[in-house]
């Protein structure tokens, strides 16, 4: 039962570009949202969140866009730079004390 | 600090021994969350700490896996009888839930070879 669904193993997106990443998510009970990137050999490195009472929050390159009613969320990469080649999860909770739920991540490759 | 620590980086273990693996958490936090995460797969939820107290441990957990934080500081995650299914990148995590509130912040992880 996998209640965050990343349904993209891999994109392949040009430097300087824009990046878009998407989440669905089955759970209508979260209502906190989070973005993981990982390195290989690295524990995921917190990116961004989200609350469910907005539906927008930019940090830099970084954007999330949060749509309730159909359950889906996007992570906007704005440019897109070599070092933002990692896996990406995307990540949900019942509040922002509970128990994270991931997604089984995306490859994003960015290409020079 | 320098952030959450895990020991072993890696561990390669007979069928059928039991191995331990610790967390240390920042140590400003109070929660602290251990995830399994395979090849292809997102980190899966595994159990989870408020101080010293165990608050959650997936359905999905076999009884061979036990998890402790005696003092409310480091944590312990004991599986016994290891089977090769056993397989997997351990990961911890800590966050704090006071004031300052975090999100998670994840170590390195352990990873686990059973042969």
């Amino acid at each position: 039962d996998q209640q965050v669904k990343q349904n993209s193993p891999s994109l392949s997106v040009q430097e300087g570009r824009i990046s878009i990443l998407n989440c669905d998510y089955t759970n209508s009970m979260f209502d906190y949202f989070l973005w993981y990137k990982k390195y290989p050999a690295e524990g995921p490195t917190f990116l961004i969140s989200i609350s469910s009472i907005k539906d927008k929050n930019e940090d830099g390159r970084f954007t999330v866009f949060l749509n309730k009613s159909a359950k889906h969320l996007s992570l906007h990469i704005v440019p897109s730079q070599p070092g933002d080649s990692a896996v990406y999860f995307c990540a949900a909770s019942m509040n922002r004390d509970d128990k994270i739920i991931f997604g089984k991540g995306t490859r994003l490759h960015i290409l020079p | 600090d320098t952030g959450v620590s895990q020991d072993p980086r890696h561990k390669i273990t007979k069928r059928g021994q039991n191995v331990t693996f610790r967390c240390d958490p920042i140590s400003e936090h109070n929660r602290l969350y251990w995830y399994r995460q395979t090849l292809g797969q997102g980190p899966e939820f595994l159990t989870y700490f408020q101080n010293e107290a165990q608050l959650e441990k997936s359905r999905l957990l076999s009884d061979r896996f036990s998890a402790e934080r005696p003092k409310g500081s480091f944590s312990t995650l004991e599986i016994q009888r290891t089977e090769q299914g056993d397989s997997a990148m351990y990961l911890c995590a800590s966050s704090s839930i006071l004031d300052l509130a975090t999100e998670a912040f994840f170590g390195q992880g352990t990873r686990l070879t059973v042969v």
